[in-house]
């Protein structure tokens, strides 16, 4: 067990929903980053936040968005989804988010859009 | 860009025999590596990572890869598999380009024990 939860483990929704990822870092972890698994696409990095700032995005699309409260969890946000959007999608987290530091992965998020 | 090569899709090995699974790197600068491990229907699991120091890098389960820097790989090693071992593998690398911050994974290994 890493110390990284999210909730919920399954999603399943219909095209044009939207929908909202819960991540709690480990005790302690500023930073908490996204990540989207694909077949297609393998591991993705979406966006990293520090310490409820915005620290680096990657391949997020607009229709996505995240957020990280005072209390350092995360939400990320899907809209207007898609049948590609379907993917597991991984918080992980790190205490400073500095390039040395080891990221620590939640169990997932499965998300499925019929 | 930084980037991490798998070029094994599937790794078989007998229960009891070492174990290698290949990663090569391209990156400027020092290179962050990382091993990763992933069981099905679970996350991501970290094994062990490189900054710097020793080549030879142990980490968890018995673990350890080989930093080889003219060959720009780093290759995970078990002297002797599990059949418990069986997932898949990921190397990653650190990129600090383009003001983003985020680990770069390889396509993933999935690596088979066969008893």
């Amino acid at each position: 067990d890493s110390g990284v939860t999210q909730t919920p483990k399954h999603l399943i929704t219909a095209t044009g929903q939207r929908v909202t990822l819960r991540c709690s870092p480990r005790s302690g972890d500023l930073s908490v980053y996204w990540y989207q698994q694909s077949l297609d696409q393998g591991l993705q990095f979406l966006i990293q936040y520090y310490n409820g700032e915005e620290r680096a995005k990657g391949n997020i699309l607009e229709r996505f968005s995240a957020q990280q409260f005072p209390d350092l969890h995360s939400e990320l946000n899907l809209s207007s989804l898609e049948l590609g959007d379907s993917a597991l999608y991984f918080c992980a987290s790190s205490p400073y988010g500095q390039s040395t530091d080891t990221q620590y992965f939640g169990p997932g998020t499965r998300l499925t859009v019929l | 860009a930084q980037s991490v090569a798998q070029p094994e899709d599937q790794v078989n090995v007998a229960e009891g025999n070492p174990l290698t699974v290949k990663c090569t790197y391209s990156v400027s600068g020092n290179p962050y590596l990382f091993w990763y491990v992933q069981y099905p229907n679970r996350g991501l699991q970290f094994l062990l990572k490189y900054i710097t120091g020793d080549n030879l890098v142990k980490g968890s389960y018995g673990f350890e890869a080989e930093f080889n820097k003219s060959q720009t790989s780093f290759h995970l090693k078990k002297p002797s598999a599990l059949v418990s071992d069986s997932a898949l593998y990921f190397c990653a690398v650190r990129d600090q380009s383009y003001n983003t911050d985020k680990l770069i994974f390889g396509t993933g290994t999935r690596l088979q024990v066969f008893p």
